[in-house]
């Protein structure tokens, strides 16, 4: 199974500010089958982006994914008040399917 | 536009079995390329994927979960079921029904999640 581990735990930064990401894996994700998702007190989660780095529809370009391997990156390049909220990664390369434990963007 | 709604008993006794059916709208679950899921998160915690089912019935499950997971389809009904077996208290959680692309896995779509406690 692979284990994501997504980093830090709580981001405290004001609207406008940058907010970078981090999702590693505890072994390779397979043709970079990695997504990641927003989700919103009381909320299902939201699809943000596939494939690392393809913007799921309706998301705005603020929104970035990069990476490969085991290092995966998400960029929120000027944080909006409706960003704020727990964000996870999640790989589809191998099975089990797994998440990682989340990233808390809060406001500072 | 796609719309999933959960439905099912909120309250489950330990060691009974929690029953969960997923109806889906403004899409047919029969479509090619797509494969129906759940997915769980405990209060306050992170995310699980239970399992999928494609239109054929093919299933693919969680193994932490082991034999206690069925997931079935009902074309007719375009809607999806999940049931899980000798439940305890670490089962408690919100439950999501949700589709992914085929082969790929990534979820698109969700339902709004329903919560589902066990407690005697």
């Amino acid at each position: 199974e692979i284990v994501l581990t997504q980093s830090p735990g709580t981001l405290s930064l004001s609207p406008g500010e940058r907010a970078t990401l981090s999702c590693r894996a505890s072994q390779s994700v397979s043709s970079d089958y990695l997504a990641w998702y927003q989700q919103k007190p009381g909320q299902a989660p939201r699809l943000l982006i596939y494939g690392t780095s393809s913007r799921a529809t309706g998301i705005p370009d603020r929104f970035s994914g990069s990476g490969s391997g085991t290092d995966f990156t998400l960029t929120i390049s000027r944080l909006e008040p409706e960003d704020f909220a727990v964000y996870y990664c999640q790989q589809y390369g191998s099975s089990p399917l797994t998440f990682g434990g989340g990233t808390k963007v809060e406001i500072k | 536009q796609l719309q999933l709604q959960e439905s099912g008993s909120g309250l489950v006794k330990p060691s009974q079995t929690l029953s969960l059916t997923c109806a889906v709208s403004g899409g047919s679950i029969s479509s090619g390329g797509y494969s129906w899921s759940w997915i769980r998160q405990p209060p306050g915690k992170g995310l699980e994927w239970i399992g999928n089912i494609y239109h054929s019935g093919r299933t693919y499950n969680n193994p932490s979960l082991k034999s206690r997971v069925t997931i079935s389809v009902d074309t007719s009904k375009n809607q999806f079921s999940l049931k899980l077996s000798s439940v305890t208290a670490a089962d408690t959680a919100v439950y999501y029904c949700a589709r992914a692309i085929a082969a790929r896995t990534y979820f698109d779509y969700w339902g709004q999640g329903t919560l589902v406690t066990v407690s005697s």
